[in-house]
């Protein structure tokens, strides 16, 4: 079936980086582009980034430029955020989604992985 | 950057009753807003698409309207399953959430 399947918890200290990956299968992941979502304890739902699998253009959201790097191994059909310069309030659920494979295109998420909790904590 | 503003943020109802949840968006966006049922613990499911289209297998009950600037989910007769939290998205320029709504058993 058409999943996507993401890493497992990280527990980081400030100041350092974490790399959460998101392994798609069941369909042709050159064909979708995966966008990055994180909710914070609590809170509501937040989007990072997009990036596409069919050519790696990638769109950041304001809040995340010059901190984040999301990137796609199409041999593995995974795709890759990472996020550098961790403080506190980057303690979050991070979800990748499926997502159009170019901009311009208005789709919503239809498919979302399961999930990573990250913790900074020092 | 677009802003979705989602209200209420959270609402107590009965099984049966008929709930309506509202989105605005700080600028047009045609009919590019989706709406998501979450469940505590889970990612997102998408419920509505462009508006008004109903993504396969979500019940009738559900339906959403609006264009422009102003977006509405409509739970027709609330049933157990249902409590939980929406958001709305727009797609019309990137993608951004409005803040969320809790439906909460009354």
């Amino acid at each position: 079936q058409v999943q996507l399947v993401q890493s497992g918890a990280e527990v980081k200290k400030p100041g350092a980086s974490v790399k959460v990956s998101c392994k798609a299968s069941g369909y042709t992941f050159r064909n979708y582009g995966i966008s990055w979502v994180r909710q914070a304890p609590g809170q509501g739902l937040e989007w990072m980034g997009w990036i596409s699998a069919h050519d790696d253009d990638t769109d950041y959201a304001q809040n995340f430029q010059g901190r984040v790097t999301m990137t796609t191994d199409t041999s593995t059909s995974t795709a890759y955020m990472e996020l550098r310069s961790l403080r506190s309030d980057d303690t979050a659920v991070y979800y990748c989604a499926r997502a159009p494979y170019s901009r311009g295109w208005h789709d919503a998420f239809d498919i979302w992985g399961q999930g990573t909790m990250v913790t900074v904590s020092s | 950057d677009i802003q979705m503003t989602q209200f209420p943020s959270s609402l107590s109802a009965s099984e049966g009753d008929r709930v309506t949840i509202t989105c605005r968006a700080s600028q047009g966006v045609s009919s590019y807003v989706n709406w998501y049922q979450q469940k505590p613990g889970k990612a997102p499911k998408v419920l509505i698409y462009s508006a008004s289209t109903l993504q396969s297998g979500v019940p009738s009950r559900f339906s959403g309207s609006g264009s422009g600037t102003y977006f509405t989910l409509t739970i027709s007769s609330l049933q157990p399953e249902d409590f939980a939290t929406y958001h709305c998205q727009q797609s019309y320029t990137a993608w951004t959430f409005g803040q969320g709504t809790k439906v909460e058993i009354k």
